[in-house]
């Protein structure tokens, strides 16, 4: 098993523009969850995902947009990209309550 | 706001002493979590004690938990200098979200 994996490792944007970080996992886990890190602080959920069809929003959703249509695949939209979305962005999965499992990263910079 | 905070923010100890991490949180949990953070690398999960659990052991790391005080402590003993990283705990607070705390980084020396 793959586990979960995060594509792109690196982006470089210019304000205004779009783009779609995906995020797909091997373990049929019915929760996907979406995290931006920014140095010094923890993990702030964005959105997050309990099956295919249902998303909610996290702490800090605006500027992003997710969608969960199949188990596998939960993909983060930036709409419009602004410097503050600068950050480190992680996928994460898990099975009920227990243990999240994470992706490598996606190391996001906003021009 | 975010549900964990961690205190200390930063903890520098020598190699063979105990590390000690206390977290705190805002509401009621189902369980709670530590994860550990390598520089630039993605988050590992280290172990989970439940709401209607005190104490939990798992090679070098013990883990209490006061739900009375909602406040928890993850204890590192004989530490390595590969111990050094960024511990962060996390609150899962039932219908599947789990909130992270600011973590703390501890360096280990040699």
């Amino acid at each position: 098993n793959a586990g979960v994996t995060q594509t792109p490792k690196f982006q470089v944007l210019k304000t205004g523009q779009s783009m779609t970080l995906q995020c797909a996992q091997d373990m049929n886990h019915e929760y996907m969850s979406w995290y931006r890190q920014d140095p010094g602080m923890g993990l702030r959920l964005i959105h997050y995902s309990v099956g295919a069809g249902i998303t909610d929003q996290g702490e800090v959703p605006n500027g992003y947009n997710v969608s969960r249509s199949t188990t596998e695949d939960f993909p983060l939209r930036l709409l419009s990209a602004a410097p503050s979305q600068t950050s480190v962005y992680f996928c994460a999965s898990k099975q009920s309550n227990e243990k999240l499992f994470f992706g490598s990263g996606t190391q996001l910079s906003v021009l | 706001s975010q549900q964990g905070e961690e205190d200390p923010q930063a903890l520098s100890i020598q190699e063979g002493e105990n590390a000690t991490m206390n977290c705190s949180y805002k509401t009621s949990i189902n369980n709670l979590q530590w994860y550990r953070q390598n520089s630039g690398r993605g988050l590992v999960h280290l172990i989970l004690i439940r709401s209607n659990e005190r104490e939990k052991h798992s090679g070098r790391l013990r883990v209490t938990l006061d739900t009375s005080k909602k406040s928890s402590s993850l204890l590192i003993t004989a530490s390595r200098a590969a111990d050094t990283a960024s511990y962060f705990c996390a609150a899962n607070t039932g219908g599947f979200k789990t909130i992270f705390g600011a973590g703390t980084r501890l360096f280990v020396k040699a």
